[in-house]
Order: structure tokens, then sequence, then C-alpha cells
């Protein structure tokens, strides 16, 4: 069965590293997405990347965030400096295309450790 | 911000008995619902949705329930099995790309 793979699982940086999370959505998945979870609290949408553009954020997602499909298969999640409050598990899901049942398949996640 | 809430952190039901799991939602532009599980370290896996045109839908042994005057729904499983124990998140989105989640609610099923 065709799932979303992301990768590292864990990544550790020191406050202020640039980090790059990388996610491979399901191949024939047209809309693709970020979300996180800070320990203990809700999954929060990032933001929604559809047709090589983003189509919706989050007041989360400001300058220090940014998204980019480099090539057919993998979609980026970047965070230029890294704050000790960007600690998360960080979720990429993708969807096939506007269907009725709105579902969006979410990888295994990357867990942010920011030192 | 609270557009979605779950309102019970955790519930144990017996094995074989039925498991009802409550959200609760304030966004009267929210048109679509959907459930997920998930287990530790993995990431949410999506079990059942309903759209607000309709008050049930079923799925084997998961039924979600809407009630859009109350702004509530409920998903019920049954019977319950011990692969179940999970958390499970109820989302909503007005249509959009936008999935807003609730804080979960840790299921725990009693061998």
């Amino acid at each position: 069965e065709p799932e979303v793979t992301q990768t590292p699982s864990h990544q550790v940086t020191q406050m202020g590293q640039e980090v790059i999370l990388r996610c491979v959505p399901i191949s024939n998945h047209l809309y693709f997405y970020w979300y996180r979870q800070i320990l203990g609290q809700k999954v929060e949408f990032l933001v929604s990347f559809y047709n090589n553009e983003i189509s919706e954020k989050s007041e989360i997602f400001d300058d220090q965030f940014s998204v980019e499909r480099p090539d057919g298969s993998n979609f980026t999640l970047k965070i230029r400096s890294t704050k000790l409050e960007d600690s998360a598990m960080y979720f990429c899901a993708s969807k096939i295309r506007d269907q009725p049942t709105n579902e969006q398949f979410f990888g295994p996640g990357t867990r942010l450790t920011v030192l | 911000d609270q557009q979605v809430k779950q309102n019970s952190p955790s519930l144990s039901v017996q094995e074989g008995r039925i498991s009802i799991l409550n959200c609760d939602y304030t966004n009267s532009m929210f048109d679509y619902f959907l459930w997920y599980k998930k287990y530790p370290a993995e990431g949410p896996t999506f079990l059942i949705s309903i759209s607000s045109i309709k008050d049930k839908n079923e799925d084997g042994r998961f039924t979600v329930f809407l009630n859009k005057s109350a702004k509530h729904l409920s998903l019920h499983i049954v019977p319950s099995q011990p692969g179940d124990s999970a958390v499970y998140f109820c989302a909503a989105t007005p249509g959009n790309e936008k999935l807003t989640f609730g804080t979960g609610t840790r299921l725990t099923i009693i061998p």
C-alpha cells in the first residue's frame, strides 16, 4: 500500500541553525501539507501546497519557514533559523485531489529537537 | 483557538463493549469532519469521515454521528478490540485544505 515517507525520523539541531525536513508524498497525489505537533498539544496546520505554490498557510508559518517541491517526488520544509519553540513532531501529508472524503494521508513524522 | 474540542483526554473501555469518543466544534463554516487514529511514533491514520449534509456514516465497526445543531460529533467503535487502543483525533475543515484538529482522546481497551 502506498504511503507517505519522511526523513529523518529524528533531527537534533542547535538554535539558529537551518534544518530541512524531507517528505515523499504518495506518487499520484497533488496536494501536500505540513503539520506539526508540539509535545502534549494538538496537531496544527502549517501550510498547504498545490500546483507548485502555497495555497494556504497558518500564522505559525512565518518568514523562517519555506516549502519546496524540488523534483517530482520530494516535498521539503525548511526552517532557516531554528528556535527552541520549533521543537515538535512535523508531519507531512498528501491528498490525491479534491474528493468528497477530504482524506489526507500522513507520514510517520520527523521529531525535531532544537537545543 | 479551540475551534475543535475533545473534552475527554482519556477513555477506558472493556474489550467487546462500545467505545464512544466525542468532539465539539465552534466554527459553523466547518462542513467536513474526519476521525484519525494515532499510535506512538506514527503519523495520524484516517479512519472515517462525514460531510455536513449527513448525520451518520458507517464503516465496519466504526460509525460517526454528526449533530449540526449541537455542533457535536461522535465516533462509535463496536465491538472494541485491543488493537483499537490509540489516540483518536477529531478534525474538521471548511472544505479547503486546512484540517483543524482536536487535542485527542487516548482510548485504552481493557482485555
